[in-house]
């Protein structure tokens, strides 16, 4: 149990052009879910916490225009890079809460993205 | 503000030898502590956690880890070390583990055969 998926896994687009990644909890609900970006080598950090239903919290330095977060059900989040560069490129990471059990946070495969 | 420092970017040991990875934190409270694992390209999987109760705890594929509040330390040890456990480690603290949470910069493990 516990599984989170994203979607895609890797992506490679346009200087210019908007990505949406996607992350969804496959068998259980997710009130929070929280997505991170892991540059090479690095550690993970958080870019933002999105809870459903209500509008995302952003942490100190993230542009939340350009890192569009919706999360309109309980099992979906979508992450939108909007006019993607290639300082964007990264390891994207999206985690969920699970409802039931909150203490714990379960973390989806990730996705590359590649701006050119 | 909570932080995380894990002083060994890299460790290499022999299959079969003894592990131990230094994990120590900064918090203001009692801190929910983490240990992940990271393959290649892949996602973190949970090894273990800390909450309350026993400081010595148990996770998957044979880990333990001890909190030492006294020493803010929460180190990840092993007994005997397999090849397949070649990967990043990375420990975290946070104010519950639903919540957001401070990562170290990790720690790459190399296992030699």
């Amino acid at each position: 149990g516990a599984v989170v998926s994203q979607h895609p896994s890797r992506v490679i687009c346009k200087s210019g052009t908007s990505v949406k990644i996607e992350c969804r909890s496959l068998d259980f609900q997710a009130t929070t879910m929280f997505w991170y970006r892991q540059f090479p080598k690095k550690s993970l950090m958080l870019m933002a916490t999105s809870n459903e239903g209500s509008k995302a919290t952003y942490e100190q330095g993230v542009e939340k225009d350009k890192f569009l977060i919706n999360h309109a059900s309980l099992t979906l989040s979508t992450l939108t890079v909007t006019s993607a560069h290639p300082e964007d490129s990264s390891f994207y990471i999206c985690s969920a809460r699970d409802q039931d059990s909150t203490d714990t946070q379960y973390f989806g495969p990730g996705t590359r993205l590649t701006v050119l | 503000a909570q932080s995380v420092t894990q002083p060994d970017i890299h460790i290499t040991v022999s299959e079969g030898a003894s592990l131990e990875l230094r994990c120590n934190y900064s918090y203001g409270a009692t801190p929910y502590l983490f240990w992940y694992v990271q393959s290649p390209g892949q996602g973190l999987q949970l090894l273990l956690k800390y909450f309350s109760g026993d400081t010595l705890v148990q996770g998957i594929k044979g880990f333990e880890a001890e909190f030492k509040r006294s020493q803010s330390s929460f180190n990840l040890r092993k007994p005997s070390v397999h090849w397949s456990d070649a990967a990043e480690y990375f420990c975290a603290v946070g104010a519950g583990g639903g919540n957001k949470l401070t990562f170290g910069t990790g720690t790459q493990l190399k296992v030699e055969l």
